[in-house]
């Protein structure tokens, strides 16, 4: 069983939806939780950074944590075809003196006009 | 954007041949990784490196290894290159909470 799962996908929605996105996680030593975007043949690009549970917003996307249940979600509102891409879903603990980094698969978003 | 440069950021090799690929940062971020992405497989881990010298490895380490002798430099060496190699390689730095990434690699084995 993986650390990090996440839908991959694809999600295609029309322009102006709410869009949710979720990954679940098996290592309750996680502390740190981010949402990366991905356009095609680019780096991740950092989305939200998050370390407790609850929510937090920025603009048209919120990065929702909850430890209990082990569950992460990031929605988007007034979704844009620009906001077209892959997202991926991220984790830190602590590794021997480093931090692990774990990736959920990543779900690929479309907003169609 | 977080200054990280991956170099190159596209190459070609034979089967065999040793590569070298190199991350270069200028943010003095303590911790450096490098991933590959495939299709199917997301983001893997190869190594990771948590100061000058120390590094360990990831998850699919066989037939690559790293150094780091500056805190700005953390390079990843494919001993001899195969053609199960071929991917997109992505380097990224932190500082123990949130990671950049640079903007990849593109290596074919041929």
């Amino acid at each position: 069983q993986k650390e990090v799962e996440q839908d991959p996908g694809p999600l295609s929605v029309p322009e102006g939806a709410i869009v949710s996105l979720n990954c679940t996680y098996s290592n309750s030593a996680f502390q740190y939780f981010m949402w990366y975007r991905q356009y095609s043949r680019k780096g991740p690009e950092l989305l939200m950074y998050t370390y407790s549970s609850g929510n937090k917003e920025d603009g048209r996307f919120t990065a929702q944590v909850d430890k209990s249940s082990k569950y992460i979600s990031l929605f988007i509102r007034d979704s844009q075809p620009s906001d077209s891409a892959t997202y991926l879903c991220a984790m830190t603990s602590p590794l021997q003196g480093a931090q692990k980094l774990v990736f959920g698969q990543g779900t690929r978003l479309t907003i169609n006009p | 954007d977080a200054g990280i440069t991956q170099s190159p950021r596209h190459k070609v090799t034979e089967t065999g041949t040793p590569v070298t690929l190199r991350c270069h940062q200028t943010e003095n971020h303590r911790y450096m990784y490098w991933y590959r992405q495939d299709p199917g497989h997301g983001l893997r881990l190869i190594h990771y490196s948590y100061g000058v010298k120390d590094t360990d490895k990831g998850e699919v380490s066989d037939g690559y290894s790293v150094s780091r002798s500056k805190t700005e430099d953390f390079l990843l060496t494919l001993e001899s290159a195969t053609s199960s190699q071929t991917s997109v390689y992505f380097c990224a730095i932190s500082e123990g909470g949130e990671a950049f990434f640079g903007q990849g690699t593109r290596l074919t084995v041929v």
